[in-house]
């Protein structure tokens, strides 16, 4: 029953490296989404699919991109790391992405940029 | 622009009542979401709220106007574990715009 995976649960780049945060889900969800969690901020839309092939941008997609090749696996990749996108990450997932689907979160990634 | 505001820390007592508001300026609105979210964890699901009116969970117990913009979640018979953050997020067009939180601190 493992629901939303997240790898890796923590990270440190040094800034202008590129990484890859890997997302899964086993739920056949359509929709998914990426998240940051900063201090007093909450939590803000990256990037979202709904459906394979499918993405779109968030509230705050500058320096970050993703692909939806399978319904499973929505990576979400950052370009040239920046101290400004140390953050806590998460993924997200719902069966439809629309109005009453809850959706079900990873367990995050702690990303620090020194 | 989306504008979602909640109080940022609230304190009760173990077995009292705890409401935490919410008020929402968003370009369109698809439903309201209530979450918990324990230090160091990810967000669970609490509550959703589409019509205006109470929706009633166990303890837990939200509250939604659509005129006015607002939403409360009541948290009834507080309990230890329930100290965490609760996170209130609006769907609008398949993006969620999340508030910024409340802490609750539950005290004995």
């Amino acid at each position: 029953n493992a629901g939303v995976t997240q790898t890796p649960k923590f990270q440190v780049l040094k800034t202008g490296q590129s990484m890859t945060l890997q997302c899964a889900q086993d739920m056949n969800h359509e929709y998914m989404s990426w998240y940051r969690q900063d201090p007093g901020m909450g939590l803000r839309l990256i990037h979202y699919s709904v459906g394979a092939g499918i993405t779109d941008q968030g509230e705050v997609p500058n320096g970050y991109n993703v692909s939806r090749s399978t319904t499973e696996d929505f990576p979400l990749r950052l370009l040239s790391a920046a101290p400004s996108q140390t953050s806590v990450y998460f993924c997200a997932s719902s069966y439809d992405g629309g109005g009453n689907q809850p959706q079900h979160f990873g367990d995050g990634t702690r990303l620090s940029i020194l | 622009g989306q504008n979602i505001d909640q109080p940022t820390e609230m304190t009760a007592t173990e077995g009292a009542i705890v409401q935490i508001n919410c008020t929402y300026q968003t370009s369109g609105f698809n439903g309201l979401f209530w979450y918990q979210q324990h230090a160091g964890e990810a967000p669970t699901f609490l509550s959703y709220n589409v019509l205006d009116g109470l929706e009633e969970k166990g303890r837990f117990s939200s509250f939604l106007s659509r005129s006015k913009g607002y939403s409360y979640l009541l948290l009834k018979e507080l309990q230890m574990k329930d100290s965490a953050s609760y996170l209130c997020a609006v769907n609008n067009d398949y993006k969620l715009s999340f508030g910024a939180g409340t802490t609750v601190t539950v005290r004995a």
